[in-house]
């Protein structure tokens, strides 16, 4: 799929419940980000790992966390502080000196 | 912070015609400018991308400009098709190991026949 592999596709969260999004990436690539996509706002950067046992925060950090334990592994926690989570979260991965990107098919989170 | 501004968000153009997509960056020292397509129900895919040494690439039927002193940059389709058909984000990033690339808000592309 890629080389770089999202689950689930689509996932239900309750309100106040904490909930894992996969990413996993055999590509050998040492950067691995994370974007939510919201109708007519782009890809906006939650997180994203330069390196092993690294991250940092992107534009909307808020409500979110990340590790990174293994180069081929970027799992994001939605949780219950994060207030509007509904939306379409993509994973990408690169080569941190040649910067394109390659992203997953994706993850739709939804709310009820 | 870096910003990337993306014109216009809808875009209708008779199958055959072409198509123009401007984008617009604030961070001077970005010189890197990928260009992305997703088409419905799946994932960005880089179609084209051109550094700030280039003023000009092309692929086919696709190319992309830059102007560095003006901070835009554009994606131009020609004879465009129905396989066109799709949201395009601009994006702009620092050549550096620490750097991120930035989206634009995407622009969605209806070719009509």
């Amino acid at each position: 799929d890629g080389g770089i592999t999202q689950s689930p596709k689509y996932l239900f969260r309750k309100e106040g419940q904490n909930v894992t999004l996969s990413c996993e990436q055999n590509l050998n690539h040492d950067a691995m980000y994370w974007y939510r996509q919201d109708p007519g706002q782009g890809l906006r950067l939650i997180y994203y790992s330069q390196i092993v046992n690294d991250f940092q925060k992107g534009d909307i950090a808020e409500g979110y966390s990340v590790s990174r334990e293994k180069k081929e592994s970027f799992p994001l926690t939605v949780t219950s502080a994060q207030k509007n989570p509904t939306a379409f979260y993509l994973c990408a991965s690169s080569i941190v000196s040649e910067h394109g990107y390659t992203f997953g098919s994706g993850t739709r989170l939804t709310v009820v | 912070g870096e910003n990337v501004e993306q014109h216009p968000s809808t875009l209708s153009v008779q199958e055959g015609d072409s198509a123009v997509i401007k984008c617009t960056y604030s961070d001077s020292a970005s010189n890197y400018f990928p260009w992305y397509k997703q088409e419905l129900g799946k994932r960005p895919q880089l179609i084209i991308d051109i550094r700030s040494n280039v003023g000009e690439k092309k692929d086919q039927r696709i190319a992309v400009t830059l102007n560095k002193t003006a901070k835009h940059f554009s994606l131009h389709i020609t004879e465009t098709q129905p396989e066109d058909s799709a949201v395009y984000f601009c994006a702009a990033s620092r050549d550096s190991s620490a750097s991120k690339i930035i989206f634009g808000s995407g622009t969605r592309l209806s070719i009509r026949p």
